[in-house]
């Protein structure tokens, strides 16, 4: 089975730019999460879709946005790009009860020069 | 107080030694609860979830302790391979399936 698969791996970019990020979760898991961990920082919670709708999001601004895809998959989308974005970004998805662990992609690190 | 809290660490230890890591929680009504391990870099993964009566999976045993409120994680005869971060997650019912994830414990498995 397919664990949780993030594109891209690298991503670089420059302030001021967009990035989109996607993530397709294991076949049957509905709801996905989206983090952000800095460098030598925890996971900061930023998004969770379940069934196409975004159901909570973190303390972050509006230019961290995102979407979830009739087959799930996801997309996490950051606007008019900072410096101090540059994180790993992980997705997790899980099955649909929420007493359910959550399973992690590889993450797409993000730099921003 | 925060939410969830673990000693960052790092914990030091030798191969063959038994180590154990504490984590407490906040919210009270929390009802799910997880160890996560993550290399450096890397995502990470779930090691274990933590059940009431408490559990064991080979060297690595986890217990829960409603009471005060935290969760322990046990590593017997520790392994160079075991050094990583090891992530506490705290999930509260009703409503908002937002896990918490502490900040981590660094643990070192030196030969």
């Amino acid at each position: 089975e397919a664990g949780v698969t993030q594109s891209p791996t690298h991503l670089i970019k420059t302030r001021g730019q967009q990035a989109t990020l996607r993530c397709s979760p294991i076949s049957g898991h509905t709801s996905v999460y989206w983090y952000q961990q800095a460098l030598g920082l925890g996971l900061q919670f930023l998004l969770w879709y379940d069934e196409g709708e975004e159901r909570n999001r973190g303390n972050f601004p509006p230019r961290f946005s995102g979407r979830q895809f009739p087959n799930y998959s996801s997309e996490l989308n950051v606007n008019a790009l900072e410096l101090e974005d540059s994180a790993l970004y992980l997705c997790a998805s899980r099955e649909g009860s929420g007493v359910q662990p959550q399973h992690f992609g590889d993450g797409t690190r993000l730099s921003i020069l | 107080r925060k939410e969830v809290e673990q000693d960052p660490g790092p914990f030091n230890v030798p191969e063959g030694a038994t180590v154990a890591f504490n984590c407490t929680y906040s919210n009270s009504a929390s009802q799910s609860f997880f160890w996560y391990r993550q290399d450096c870099r890397k995502e990470p993964k779930l090691l274990m979830s933590v059940y009431s009566s408490g559990n064991e999976d080979g060297r690595f045993t986890a217990q829960l302790n409603r009471a005060s409120q935290y969760i322990s994680l046990l590593i017997r005869d520790s392994k160079l391979s075991d050094s990583a971060t090891y992530l506490c997650v705290v999930k509260s019912m009703g409503g908002s399936y937002i896990p918490t994830f502490g900040r981590g414990t660094s643990l070192i498995v030196h030969p």
